[in-house]
């Protein structure tokens, strides 16, 4: 059975330093697709990122990036120069593609918490 | 932008009440799924509906719960009766389809049962 996890529960910084967030997985597919989601106080799940197992190319988004290692199961988030607004509750998520619902496993989350 | 919509927002009922959530999802989107999220955790899925037949429910305590997509398109889950242990948050969220699994999620609905 699939999973997923953030052995980070909690971070601190202070906003402009760099932070990375943790996530490993397990799955026994060879395809499969990796998420991060920001949930921030409203309640409200935010989709960051999808990268699918074929692809181990390194992504980056302004601020944001991510790091995918099929070597050691490992999909990490890194936001550089935080900010205030990056506090939250991020979760890393997996969908394996021989699931017909392409249903999400979910980590435990890292809640960030930036400070001015 | 096209958004999942919930509601309500919060509801608070006492143990052994019926409640019940609504979701209606972005326009299009045949998959919708329920998920709910206990505090400090991340979401798990109850019920995975593509369009108006349920794909997954594995995970959904039927002896209270039950959830229905009758026309396709929008979804109500519901439990009957409320114990204090559903408090949680109610996500739902939709994706195209099969193969398109990019799923946006709404708001959610916070339950405390007390």
């Amino acid at each position: 059975a699939q999973k997923v996890t953030q052995a980070q529960t909690e971070i601190s910084v202070v906003e402009k330093e760099d932070v990375t967030l943790d996530c490993v997985y397990e799955t026994r597919d060879t395809t499969y697709y990796l998420f991060w989601y920001k949930q921030p106080p409203s309640g409200e799940l935010v989709f960051l990122i999808r990268r699918n197992s074929f692809d181990e190319q390194n992504e980056i988004s302004g601020r944001y990036s991510w790091n995918f290692q099929k070597s050691t199961s490992s999909f990490n988030f890194t936001i550089t120069a935080s900010q205030v607004v990056d506090s939250a509750v991020y979760f890393c998520a997996l969908s394996e593609a021989g699931d017909a619902g392409n249903m999400l496993t979910f980590g435990g989350g890292t809640r960030l918490m930036v400070k001015p | 932008e096209a958004e999942v919509a919930q509601s309500p927002r919060y509801k608070i009922t006492e143990k052994s009440q019926a409640v019940a959530f609504w979701c209606d999802p972005i326009s299009g989107h045949a998959t919708l799924y329920w998920y709910r999220q206990i505090l400090g955790q991340g979401p798990e899925l109850l019920v995975q509906f593509q369009d108006e037949s349920v794909v997954d429910d594995s995970q959904l305590p039927k002896d209270r719960f039950s959830a229905e997509r009758l026309k396709g398109v929008d979804s109500t889950l519901k439990i009957q009766p409320a114990e204090l242990g559903d408090s949680a948050m109610y996500l739902c969220a939709s994706s195209l389809g099969f193969g398109y699994n990019e799923q946006f999620f709404g708001p959610g609905t916070r339950l405390t049962v007390l």
